[in-house]
């Protein structure tokens, strides 16, 4: 268990619908990273935020957005969703607080199935 | 713009022998690089890390090798066992910047 939590484990919505996917970042994780992973796919760099601000922006569609709250969990919110949008969504925390780059600790992931 | 170049896709090796897979970078600010292991539909849980201070590591079975000159690293897997199938990652990041990731190696361990 890597300490980052992802709600909920699958979604199955509709064409055209809107869906909110949830992380909580490990304790002490300032960063949350999101990215997408469709079939047999690699992991596409959706957005990062940090300590509530938004630091890189990665191919995320403007259907997409997501926020980091106060408390540190970070929600992405993908609206009027598209067949191709089915995928494994992963949420990913580091601490970031120091002069390095830091681990990055992956959720479980939501896997979205549109139909 | 940054990039991650991995090789190979796949990989298929008898169970005992070694793997190696071959990554390489563009960013030459890239100071730290980590390898991912994923299981089908599990979290990319990582294996081993290196930073640009260092040439290599090992842990067990497990290596990383930096060159830093030519902007190379590599993971070495050696005695491989049924349970090292997976897909493995390699990425590369600096501080304060986001993470980027290879294409994916997916090896495959023959009994």
């Amino acid at each position: 268990d890597s300490g980052v939590t992802q709600t909920p484990k699958h979604l199955i919505t509709a064409t055209g619908q809107r869906v909110t996917l949830r992380c909580s970042p490990r304790s002490g994780d300032l960063s949350v990273y999101w990215y997408q992973q469709s079939l047999d796919q690699g992991l596409q760099f959706l957005i990062q935020y940090y300590n509530g601000e938004e630091r890189a922006k990665g191919n995320i569609l403007e259907r997409f957005s997501a926020q980091q709250f106060p408390d540190l969990h970070s929600e992405l919110n993908l609206s009027s969703l598209e067949l191709g949008d089915s995928a494994l969504y992963f949420c990913a925390s580091s601490v970031d607080k120091g002069l390095a780059a830091d681990t990055q600790y992956f959720g479980p992931g939501t896997r979205l199935t549109v139909l | 713009g940054e990039n991650v170049e991995q090789h190979p896709s796949t990989l298929s090796v008898q169970e005992g022998d070694s793997a190696v897979i071959k990554c390489t970078y563009s960013d030459s600010a890239s100071n730290y690089f980590p390898w991912y292991k994923q299981e089908l539909g599990k979290r990319p849980q990582l294996i081993i890390d290196i930073r640009s201070n260092v040439g290599e590591k090992k842990d067990q079975r497990i290596a990383v090798t930096l060159n830093k000159t030519a902007k190379h690293f590599s993971l070495h897997i050696t005695e491989t066992q049924p349970e090292d199938s997976a897909v493995y990652f390699c990425a590369a990041s600096r501080r304060a910047s986001k993470i980027i990731f290879g294409s994916g190696t997916r090896l495959s361990i023959r009994p």
